[in-house]
């Protein structure tokens, strides 16, 4: 069957640090895969999206991996800050513009 | 750019009785719409594509005739929760495709706290 798997365990780091979030999937081939923030109360706000042949992507203090051999994406939040904690997502394509989101691993930067 | 606009953000309805709740696409035109649904602590399950001037494709498990879907134009859609009941009552979240490069991004709206009373 197919999943979208993300630690359910709330990651909790020391300000300062590189936060990684894992996500892993099976049984799909997604042409791209995404990343969203979410907070309590609020809807997802979109990050970035990375396509089956990128390796890497980046955008200010978020980096992306994106490994389709191993079926895996790294999301790093490098210099991370209070005010990153929230609840991210991954979410893959699975038709068309259909996406799939995982469960959300939660993020609590310490300061 | 991207933005999408929902409305209202909190509605308290009695059991019952019907709600609708509006998602707009500011910016952009979105021939593609989404109904999510959330419970507390819980990830985003979708329960219906919401396409302009098609019916909606909905989930396995969504009543279509509970949860009636309209996307009369390629910046809104609306949904209508029909006679509400208490157990309706959750998070519900629209979000619009926009295509950029050659992929589809998804932006969602803030959100509608439904509860039934």
């Amino acid at each position: 069957s197919q999943k979208i798997e993300q630690n359910s365990e709330a990651l909790n780091i020391q300000e300062g640090k590189t936060a990684t979030l894992t996500c892993n999937y099976t049984n799909y081939s997604p042409a791209y895969l995404q990343w969203y923030r979410q907070d309590p109360g609020r809807g997802p706000v979109f990050l970035l999206l990375i396509r089956e042949n990128e390796k890497e992507k980046r955008k200010e203090r978020l980096k992306v991996t994106f490994d389709t051999t191993l079926k895996q994406s790294l999301f790093h939040i490098t210099a991370s800050q209070p005010a990153d904690s929230a609840t991210y997502l991954c979410a893959l394509n699975n038709a068309g513009n259909m996406l799939t989101f995982g469960g959300g691993t939660r993020l609590m930067v310490k300061p | 750019g991207a933005v999408v606009s929902q409305h209202p953000s909190r509605v308290i309805c009695k059991s019952g009785t019907s709600v609708k709740i509006e998602c707009r696409s500011l910016d952009f035109q979105a021939t593609t719409m989404f109904w999510y649904r959330q419970f507390p602590k819980q990830s985003l399950m979708l329960m219906a594509t919401s396409n302009e001037g098609s019916k909606a494709t909905y989930e396995q498990g969504v009543e279509k005739d509970k949860f009636l879907i309209n996307h009369a134009s390629l910046t809104l859609s609306t949904l209508t929760v029909t006679s509400a009941h208490p157990e309706d009552s959750s998070f519900y979240i629209c979000s619009a495709a926009h295509l950029s490069g050659g992929a589809y991004e998804q932006y969602f709206g803030p959100g509608t706290r439904l509860t039934v009373t």
